[in-house]
């Protein structure tokens, strides 16, 4: 059965409103990411974790907040959604060192901001 | 900053005929190289991961690393049409805590 799962898997959202992406893991990793992936950019990285009660920024953090509240669960909160944010995100696991661990991806959230 | 590109854009091979795919990085203290597919917009999943000059081998998948000339190949062997995905190269820099991904090669296997 699948180790990191996300939901929802489809979400459309209004312009200003909050949105909040799940994601839990069964694999008990330390780290979890938070990608988003467009066209032309490839994956970027939003948010990760080292464990329950961290949150880091990544290289694109601007517009969203992080919560990681257990070891298996992290979740990316959109307090006002834009369209810009309309992509594909994608959460993942890893444990050893953050960033040199192989990372284990789920399925994909496909979010449409109206 | 590092810089991770993907060569071919696409690319195309007939079923069972060997498939190279390429990637540079810009960082020379990179260290950590990792082949990811990815099957029409779902998960990623982690081919093969090579952490030192040469080649390692998983299965089908076979990457070769040259620090030197930064770069890294995976080549294919007898290739699927099952193996018809986006291919994503990560590469990681020691003392760095994340990975960059380039932007993929599309590869169609056709049978």
């Amino acid at each position: 059965e699948a180790a990191v799962t996300q939901s929802p898997r489809n979400k459309v959202a209004v312009t200003g409103g909050k949105v909040t992406l799940s994601c839990n893991q069964t694999n008990n990793h330390n780290n979890m990411y938070w990608y988003r992936q467009d066209t032309g950019h490839g994956l970027r990285l939003i948010h990760y974790s080292y464990g329950a009660g961290s949150t880091e920024k990544g290289d694109i953090p601007d517009g969203y907040k992080a919560s990681r509240p257990s070891q298996e669960n992290f979740s990316l909160i959109l307090e006002l959604a834009t369209p810009s944010q309309t992509s594909v995100y994608f959460c993942a696991s890893g444990d050893g060192g953050v960033g040199q661990d192989t990372q284990y991806f789920g399925p994909g959230t496909r979010l449409l901001v109206l | 900053q590092q810089k991770v590109q993907q060569s071919p854009e696409s690319l195309t091979v007939s079923e069972g005929a060997m498939a190279s795919l390429n990637c540079t990085f810009s960082d020379g203290t990179s260290n950590n190289f990792r082949w990811y597919r990815q099957h029409s917009a779902k998960g990623l999943e982690v081919l093969v991961s090579i952490f030192s000059d040469g080649e390692k081998e998983e299965g089908r998948f076979t990457a070769h690393l040259n620090r030197a000339n930064l770069h890294v190949s995976l080549h294919i062997r007898e290739p699927q049409p099952s193996d018809s995905a986006v291919y994503l190269c990560a590469v990681t820099s020691s003392g760095y805590n994340k990975l960059t991904f380039g932007k993929g090669t599309v590869l169609l296997v056709s049978p």
